[in-house]
């Protein structure tokens, strides 16, 4: 089966620019993830979809960052305004069923600088 | 919320030998384990999972093991070789919720 889709790969931005990353998760997957990975560090979980419906955004940093995963398929998420602190690698998963039964899928990522 | 450590940030291993990485978490909830391997510039890959009520699960040259009462957890990869090196994370799972270490560097030397 085809992997999890990141574009793009690589994104280098000045500081108060805004950026979008896209994502399509594995055919079939109903629970979208987005992490954000910072250099030296585990992934932090910033929104889960379960199709087209927020699970959990707790963590997100709704003031600049917004997400959205309109027909429950591919998902995309910005950053508005972006700050030097937001450079990072974001990933995306997807896993095939709700609740914490199977493992998460990832893409490569997108790894944002931000100047 | 959920605490994940693991021993040993970094790890260095000769090419045969067999490697151990540990990870501690600390929600007694969490009833589902994951072990991704990340090399550079990917996302983490999936390598082995145990449910709670196991204690040990064998893949090909990984085992898992799992000690809920101390909450522990280790990854054992058996005559261990050059492409294993990378981050590995072990992924506790409560509910709905996965959560990630820092991740342990293992560096296998030729």
């Amino acid at each position: 089966e085809a992997g999890v889709a990141q574009s793009p790969r690589y994104k280098i931005i000045e500081k108060r620019q805004s950026v979008a990353f896209w994502c399509n998760p594995i055919s079939g997957h109903a629970t979208l993830y987005w992490y954000q990975q910072i250099l030296g560090q585990g992934p932090k979980l910033l929104i889960q979809f379960q199709n087209n419906g927020v699970v959990d955004d707790s963590q997100l940093p709704k003031d600049r960052f917004s997400a959205e995963r309109l027909k429950g398929v591919d998902s995309t998420l910005k950053i508005q305004p972006a700050k030097l602190e937001d450079s990072a690698v974001y990933l995306c998963a997807s896993s095939p069923r709700t609740g914490g039964n199977s493992p998460l899928h990832f893409g490569n990522g997108t790894r944002l600088t931000v100047t | 919320g959920e605490s994940v450590g693991l021993h040993l940030p970094t790890l260095s291993v000769q090419e045969g030998d067999n490697s151990i990485i540990n990870c501690a978490y600390s929600n007694s909830a969490s009833d589902y384990f994951i072990w991704y391997k990340q090399e550079s510039g990917k996302g983490p890959q999936f390598i082995i999972d145990i449910r709670s009520n196991m204690d040990k699960r064998q893949g090909q040259r990984v085992t898992v093991l799992l000690n809920k009462t101390v909450k522990h957890l280790s990854l054992q990869i058996a005559a261990t070789q050059p492409g294993d090196s990378a981050v590995y994370f072990c992924a506790p799972v409560t509910g709905n919720q996965f959560y990630f270490g820092t991740g342990t560097s293992l560096t296998v030397i030729p």
